[in-house]
């Protein structure tokens, strides 16, 4: 099985920062199937970021994911209101697709 | 776009067997796998297993012996039972697809006596 990490557990920033959010994976994921999930409170998550680098349908630009092997990115380049919220990874090359423990964004 | 309707019962009594289903509306349903997950009140996700169109599927070990999916391709939907469920399964149960958008709205299953 292989374990996904998150680093940090919560970041605290300002509308307009960049946020730069790590997942590292006890192994390396096969294909690059990582994705990016986005969740806010009482919402089913949703897809950012699939392949490890591609957006999905209609997630602004800010949004970009970066990696490979065992390490992995998600980037927000300028962070916006609607933004502040729980990401998650997941990697989805080999059962079981395991998730990470997150990584909550908060304001400063 | 696809589109994901789950439904099912929301409260248990310990001992009692989940049962989810979720159709699959607006795209294609062979050629993918489809996934069921779970999220426990306050706490992070986790995948519990998955089905494809063949019926072949893939569970979470720590689950396995609990847990029976099942599809049926004519009617494009899909279903998760989770056998002698107990407090510890209490969670918002999703259903979803693989690098895709939108997930199931979500089932908060309770298991309570």
């Amino acid at each position: 099985e292989i374990v996904l990490t998150q680093s940090p557990g919560t970041l605290s920033l300002s509308p307009g920062e960049r946020a730069t959010l790590s997942c590292r994976a006890s192994q390396s994921v096969s294909g690059s199937y990582l994705a990016w999930y986005q969740q806010k409170p009482a919402q089913a998550p949703r897809l950012l970021i699939y392949g490890t680098s591609n957006r999905a349908t209609g997630i602004p630009d800010r949004f970009s994911g970066s990696g490979s092997g065992t390490d992995f990115t998600l980037t927000i380049s300028r962070l916006e209101p609607e933004d502040f919220a729980v990401y998650y990874c997941q990697q989805y090359g080999s059962p079981p697709r395991t998730f990470g423990p997150g990584t909550k964004v908060d304001f400063k | 776009q696809v589109q994901l309707q789950q439904w099912g019962a929301g409260l248990l009594k310990p001992s009692e067997t989940l049962s989810l289903t979720c159709a699959v509306y607006g795209g294609p349903f062979r050629g993918y796998y489809w996934g069921w997950m779970r999220q426990p009140p306050g706490k992070g996700l986790e995948w519990i297993g998955e089905i494809n169109h063949l019926g072949s599927t893939n569970y979470n070990v720590s689950l396995e012996s609990r847990v029976t999916m099942s599809v049926d391709t004519s009617k494009s939907q899909f279903s998760l039972r989770l056998s002698s469920v107990t407090a510890a399964d209490t969670a918002v149960y999703y259903c979803a697809r693989y690098e895709t958008n939108p997930w199931g709205q979500g089932t908060l299953v309770i298991v309570s006596s």
